[in-house]
């Protein structure tokens, strides 16, 4: 299955810190991909996880349960420019798919 | 290093009529991959190229879309005749190897089709 589940919006005060959570079905799973898309811009890679844990990458961390089909995105210390489309993509046989995106607005 | 490159970035056409873009891939990336993403939707894999070969076409309208990857370097995606539901943001991406789980996707800026 391909199903891709993550939240629609978010919304954060810069400063803190949001976890967008991603889940899936476990069935041909490579790895999860973590990118980011500003309106009107191309996906940019922010992370991947191929195996169980976390992953953190300066202000950015990336968590995975491959027995639960679990995935989340961590931002910290959130900054204006973080507003953004935040993409989930599940990795079967090198082939991503994607879910429908995370709105993360932040606010002043 | 130069990233993916795209052509046209915006386009506005009839429906029925015929569309054309072109990409080109990070220099040295094996795979090349088109997908389609429709406005508030995550993006959608049309067609895979390993080289100049299709690996995945199983999700590309045949009846209206086609795709070519000549030299194994540059492609083409074509519309033709486009529908209104066409209008979406075409991606570009590139891996340098493809078919590994840690193999890494690099988009190019997309087109903007409109059909009208």
């Amino acid at each position: 299955g391909q199903n891709i589940d993550q939240p629609t919006e978010m919304t954060a005060t810069e400063g803190a810190i949001v976890q967008i959570n991603c889940t899936y079905q476990t069935s041909g799973f490579n790895g999860l991909f973590w990118y980011q898309q500003h309106a009107g811009e191309a996906p940019t890679f922010l992370s991947y996880n191929v195996l169980d844990g976390l992953e953190e990458k300066g202000r950015f961390s990336s968590f995975l349960s491959r027995s639960k089909g679990y995935s989340y995105l961590l931002l910290k210390e959130l900054q204006m420019k973080d507003s953004a489309s935040y993409l989930c993509a599940v990795s079967r046989g090198g082939k991503l798919s994607f879910g429908a995106g995370t709105t993360v607005t932040v606010r002043a | 290093e130069a990233g993916v490159a795209q052509s046209p970035r915006y386009k506005i056409i009839e429906k029925r009529q015929s569309v054309a873009f072109w990409c080109n891939p990070i220099s040295g990336h094996a795979t090349l991959y088109w997908y389609q993403q429709i406005l508030g939707q995550g993006p959608k894999l049309l067609i895979q190229f390993q080289n100049n070969g299709v690996v995945d076409d199983s999700q590309l309208p045949k009846d209206r879309f086609s795709a070519e990857r000549l030299k194994g370097v540059d492609s083409t995606l074509k519309i033709q005749p486009a529908k209104l539901e066409d209008s979406a943001v075409y991606l570009c991406a590139s891996s340098l190897v493809g078919g590994f789980s840690t193999d890494t996707q690099y988009f190019g800026p997309g087109t903007r089709l409109t059909v009208l």
